[in-house]
């Protein structure tokens, strides 16, 4: 079945410091690709999504490059900040349907 | 705009004891969804709406049930609590033809002892 397996965390970083939090899928089909953003106490936000092979998410400072060959959607910051600190979830949607499945999670703490 | 709202944020129940979570969005959105969130196992969906009046079982439906009130209101009942349910809920929503983009509430923290 289609599963989402993304790096343990935490993720401690300094401010200003590069960000890589490794992603990698496995779907049936042509799954499209994203990636929410959870803030303390709040519930999850899209932060971006690729729907194809070789398309690329960004938002906000974050990208994902939707990686086909390597079955991957990792997500780059080039330089985070504090107020980046929260938990981040890959998930992908296989097709048309109403189901998503998300990773376990990877929280990022970010000090100043 | 309030967006998805959820009650009540927190909830303690006693085993076999039942409640009612409620959902609620203001954004005119067809479906709606309920998960749940468990430590290091990101989040399982319960159940879906696809559309007002239809509702379907997601990957871990049992021990929940489900109304679609209306378009803007959705619920999930407990019957009888279990200690296995312990988690946190989410509700989300999402235009019926954008699928990929859900929107979801600040969530419900459930106890069962």
């Amino acid at each position: 079945g289609n599963s989402v397996t993304q790096m343990e965390g935490p993720v401690t970083l300094s401010e200003e410091a590069f960000l890589t939090i490794n992603c990698t899928y496995t779907a049936t089909g042509y799954p499209s690709l994203f990636w929410y953003v959870q803030y303390p106490g709040e519930g999850l936000q899209l932060l971006l999504k690729a729907t194809k092979a070789d398309d690329k998410g960004s938002n906000k400072g974050f990208e994902a490059t939707y990686r086909k060959e390597t079955t991957s959607f990792h997500l780059e910051k080039g330089s985070v900040q504090v107020s980046d600190s929260a938990v981040y979830f890959c998930a992908l949607r296989d097709g048309g349907g109403f189901k998503t499945i998300f990773g376990a999670g990877t929280r990022l703490f970010v000090k100043a | 705009n309030a967006g998805v709202t959820q009650t009540p944020k927190f909830q303690v129940l006693k085993t076999g004891q039942s409640m009612t979570l409620q959902c609620a969005q203001d954004m005119n959105h067809n479906s709606m969804y309920w998960y749940r969130q468990d430590p290091g196992m990101g989040l399982r969906l319960i159940y879906y709406s696809a559309s007002e009046g239809t509702t379907d079982k997601g990957e871990v439906p049992n021990g929940y049930n489900v109304s679609r009130l209306n378009k803007r209101e959705f619920s999930l009942r407990l019957e009888s609590a279990a200690p296995s349910q312990t988690s946190v809920y989410f509700c989300a929503s999402s235009r019926e033809y954008e699928t990929d983009t859900q929107y979801f509430g600040p969530g419900t923290r459930l106890t069962v002892l």
